[in-house]
């Protein structure tokens, strides 16, 4: 099972960020995304196609449908600058989690 | 607090072993599956194997990279998970992270890593 990431996205501050992560019939399955900044481990920001850990902000939102799952990002800030990559949770006869090759988000 | 801390990395050469350990804390960690996922150098993550928890008869799961090479154990007295590299290759060179897993996958904590370089 293949996930494919856009590799990069520009974005200016204040504005909106969707990165997609495309796989057949992600819609099917559970979703996870993470963030990297350079230098430091990757951080869980959406858990479940759309939940939030506690301490990330509410500008990030997940939504996972037909082939698509996207990570949006609202009122972007110069520290969302980071790769970010999605991950399922392969319940067939891998079960193991497979990630998408990441999105490198630049803030303009 | 919650805290997962990796040691072990160092430089090895190719063909071989390395043990890593994962010291948690801040959580009952015998009541969770425990994950290894890599990062080479300027690369992506790839997950490398699983312990799943005591009542899951601690199976333990291996991406297909590194099944025959590499063991998953731990010491839920110690809080304690273990990744034993043999046969390393000049590939293995990444950053090593160990996870804990909680439902369907998602790794909600992570340590921050210990680097193995595999080079003669």
């Amino acid at each position: 099972y293949v996930l494919t990431q856009p590799p990069s996205l520009s974005v200016a501050p204040g504005k909106t960020a969707s990165i997609t992560c495309g796989g057949n019939n992600i819609g099917s399955k559970t979703v996870h995304w993470y963030q990297q900044k350079p230098g430091q481990a990757p951080v869980l920001v959406i858990y479940y196609d759309n939940d939030r850990p506690s301490d990330i902000p509410e500008r990030f939102s997940g939504s996972n449908s037909g082939n698509t799952a996207t990570l949006t990002i609202n009122r972007v800030e110069a520290g969302d600058e980071a790769d970010y990559y999605c991950q399922v949770w392969d319940d067939g006869d891998k079960d193991h989690p497979i990630f998408g090759g990441g999105t490198k988000l630049t803030v303009l | 607090e919650v805290q997962l801390v990796e040691s072990g990395g160092a430089l090895v050469q190719p063909g071989g072993s390395l043990r890593l350990s994962c010291a948690a804390s801040g959580f009952t960690f015998s009541d969770h599956y425990m994950d290894w996922v890599r990062q080479a150098p300027g690369k992506g993550l790839e997950w490398v194997g699983r312990s799943r928890n005591k009542a899951n008869s601690y199976r333990t799961e291996y991406a297909s990279s590194v099944k025959g090479r590499f063991t998953i154990s731990r010491d839920d007295s110690k809080k304690s998970l273990y990744l034993q590299m043999n046969s390393l290759k000049t590939e293995d060179t990444a950053m090593y992270y160990c996870a804990r897993n909680i439902l369907m996958d998602a790794l909600d904590v992570w340590g921050q890593g210990t680097m193995v370089t595999v080079s003669s």
